[in-house]
């Protein structure tokens, strides 16, 4: 159980296309995602918290208009990076809270690497 | 002051013994903790979580936790070398539901 699935896992694409992620909670139902990203040898940052039926809370520093995030249904949340640039180039990687747990556990996806060229 | 302290390590240690991990954490009303595994190039993935004072065991792997001192930590018994990896503390502030990790420290399990 708990399965988070992402798509795609690696893409490469040239700088100023978009880029469209998705994450899907396979096995239960998510009411709260969350989108980190992380460079190489660094910890995971949290860019933003991406609820149902409402507008993605963003981190601070985290530019919202670049960052599209979706959340339109309770197993679906996706992140378009807008306009990619290579510092843009990171490990994304979404999880998923369990909305038939009483716990604050999130459950990761597999990640994707983005590199853009 | 960070709010989720770890030693990036490496920390070594020979196949067979006790892997002892610590994290700290700033936010005094932090309600739960969690420990996440990371091999190289892959997402995390859960190891276990822990809500109340004292230890927890599953398996090999037995977090303890002392909300006094703000300490949790995660023991890994019989080490393998396939438990070498990447391990993330993460804490649940409170009135949030976002995690907080820290930068994890890098376990070498050598044979």
């Amino acid at each position: 159980g708990a399965v988070v699935s992402q798509h795609p896992s690696r893409v490469i694409c040239k700088s100023g296309t978009s880029v469209k992620i998705e994450c899907r909670s396979l096995d239960f139902q998510a009411t709260t995602m969350f989108w980190y990203r992380q460079f190489p040898k660094q910890s995971l940052m949290l860019m933003a918290t991406s609820n149902e039926g409402s507008k993605a809370t963003y981190e601070q520093g985290v530019e919202k208009d670049k960052f599209l995030i979706n959340h339109a249904s309770l197993t679906l949340s996706t992140l378009t990076v807008t306009s990619a640039h290579p510092e843009d180039s990171s490990f994304y990687i979404c999880s998923a809270r369990d909305i038939g747990t009483s716990t604050d556990t999130q459950y990761f996806g597999p990640g994707t690497r983005l590199t853009v060229l | 002051q960070k709010e989720v302290e770890q030693n990036s390590g490496p920390l070594s240690v020979p196949e067979g013994a006790i892997a002892s991990l610590n994290c700290t954490y700033s936010d005094r009303g932090s309600q739960s903790f969690f420990w996440y595994r990371q091999y190289s190039g892959k997402s995390p993935e859960l190891i276990m979580f822990i809500y109340s004072n004292g230890d927890k065991e599953d398996g090999r792997f037995t977090a303890q936790l002392n909300k006094a001192s703000q300490y949790v930590s995660l023991l890994i018994r019989d080490s393998q070398p396939s438990d070498s990896a990447t391990y993330l503390c993460a804490v649940n502030p409170k009135n949030t539901d976002k995690l907080i990790f820290g930068t994890g420290t890098r376990l070498q399990v050598f044979p």
